[in-house]
């Protein structure tokens, strides 16, 4: 699986939009990009995925630049609960099915 | 939906002694993972079950990890002897089939070793 790259940390005020970076330049076409979240003593948890299209769902949106070596996780509006590290992950779907984790992003939602 | 259950939640051993932990992934989830994160790190993939076989295997520390998931549904992560650096969250997760699908985590289990 490629390899991504993520801020270790970042900071955002409650109610605005917080938007998490995720460089992935060698992926592959088949490659789809994931995003999990991992609240404090807790398990991972599974955000959103996509492709090559933006995606959204009820927790975020997904941007995915069109050379997709790049995307955004956006949450619209954060809150103090969204507190936690944020990881970007990126793999074939028919691999094994095998997430593997890097650093992720700590990001802090500030009152 | 239930979610993922493990337990126990804590545990502290002394080194060279052993452990288990136990997982329940939820009711219908053919494939279970279970996962090592040590403290400041992303999770690292231990084992893979497909049912009852093991579709991976490569991270696992063979002589002293074992895992077994007998009838296809829960399973368990044994550590004999333990050592200082087994301290970790050992997180187990499920999904429904296999490719493409969701993986939800249980909450894991904290193991400490002194």
């Amino acid at each position: 699986d490629a390899k991504t790259t993520q801020p270790p940390s970042m900071d955002c005020a409650e109610g605005r939009a917080a938007n998490l970076p995720c460089n992935h330049s060698t992926i592959s076409g088949n490659e789809y990009v994931y995003w999990y979240r991992q609240i404090h003593s807790q398990g991972p948890q599974y955000i959103i995925h996509g492709l090559k299209n933006n995606e959204t769902n009820e927790m975020a949106s997904l941007i995915i630049t069109e050379d997709r070596k790049s995307s955004t996780l956006i949450l619209p509006h954060a809150t103090l609960r969204d507190t936690a590290v944020y990881y970007c992950i990126v793999r074939v779907n028919n691999a094994g099915n095998m997430l593997t984790f890097g650093g992720g992003t700590r990001l802090m939602v500030k009152p | 939906e239930a979610g993922v259950a493990q337990s126990p939640r804590y545990k502290i051993i002394e080194k060279r002694q052993s452990v288990a932990f136990w997982c329940n992934p939820i009711s219908g989830h053919a494939t279970l993972y279970w996962y090592q994160q040590i403290l400041g790190q992303g999770p690292k993939l231990l084992i893979q079950f497909q049912n009852n076989g093991v579709v991976d295997d490569s991270q696992l520390p063979k002589d002293r990890f074992s895992a077994e998931r007998l009838k296809g549904v829960d399973s368990t992560l044994k550590i004999q002897p333990a050592k200082l650096e087994d301290s970790a969250v050992y997180l187990c997760a499920s999904s429904h089939r296999g490719p493409g699908d969701t993986q939800y985590f249980g909450p894991g289990t904290r193991l400490t070793v002194l």
